[in-house]
């Protein structure tokens, strides 16, 4: 089956440690993208990337790093330089196409800080 | 710069229809998308429209389009407990290849 998976499903991290997200698809995309969701707030975009090796900030990039050494697989690292990092954590693909953008979603992981 | 604006909650009565509201600003946009979140979940594509079209139904889904006041809404026909989930309209921002979603809104449905 393809799909998008993350790992692990609930983070829990003491202040001041940097803890790493994963996310892998095998969907066969281009472009990966990384999402922090807070109540009310929607979705904001922290990285994205839209070919293996490049990676471009998003709106809340602070605090956080990323890389794409694989196709398949996008890591996001929370820092000990994120101040508020406790929050649900979403990663999607997509094929990287000039206007049709459909993006499909892993199932999230909620990070809290102790 | 781009945004999306949505309220942030809507209640209705099981068998209703619910209407969500979106605006955005990009006028560019080809592509403007809906999404559906249940709790604790990740997000799922309902549907889209392309801006060229005024309205797209799909069963109970019906999108429209107003491209001059850049107001989208999603219309559920005999909404049912299950459509409770909170509901994402984005819009696909050409200068920077990506996705621009709203704060999205609560659909929650009344037996």
């Amino acid at each position: 089956d393809g799909g998008i998976t993350q790992s692990p499903k609930y983070l829990f991290r003491k202040e001041g440690q940097n803890v790493t997200l994963s996310c892998e698809q095998n969907l066969n995309h281009d472009a990966m993208y990384w999402y922090r969701q807070d109540p009310g707030q929607g979705l904001r975009l922290i990285y994205y990337s839209q070919i293996v090796n490049d990676f471009q900030k998003g709106d809340i990039a602070e605090g956080y790093s990323v890389s794409r050494e694989k196709k398949e697989s996008f890591p996001l690292t929370v820092t000990s330089a994120q101040k508020n990092p406790t929050a649900f954590y979403l990663c999607a693909s997509s094929m990287f196409g000039e206007n049709y953008n459909e993006q499909f979603f892993g199932p999230g992981t909620r990070l809290t800080v102790l | 710069g781009e945004d999306v604006e949505q309220s942030l909650f809507l209640s209705v009565r099981e068998g209703d229809s619910s209407v969500i509201n979106c605006t955005y600003t990009d006028s560019s946009s080809t592509y403007l998308y809906w999404y559906k979140q249940e709790p604790g979940a990740g997000l799922q594509l309902l549907t889209y429209i392309f801006s060229n079209m005024d309205m797209k139904q799909d069963q109970r889904l019906t999108v429209l389009l107003n491209k001059k006041d850049k107001h989208l809404s999603l219309r559920i026909a005999d909404t049912q407990t299950g459509d409770s989930a909170i509901y994402f309209c984005a819009e696909f921002y050409n200068q920077g290849g990506k996705l621009i979603f709203g704060q999205g809104t609560e659909l929650s449905v009344k037996p």
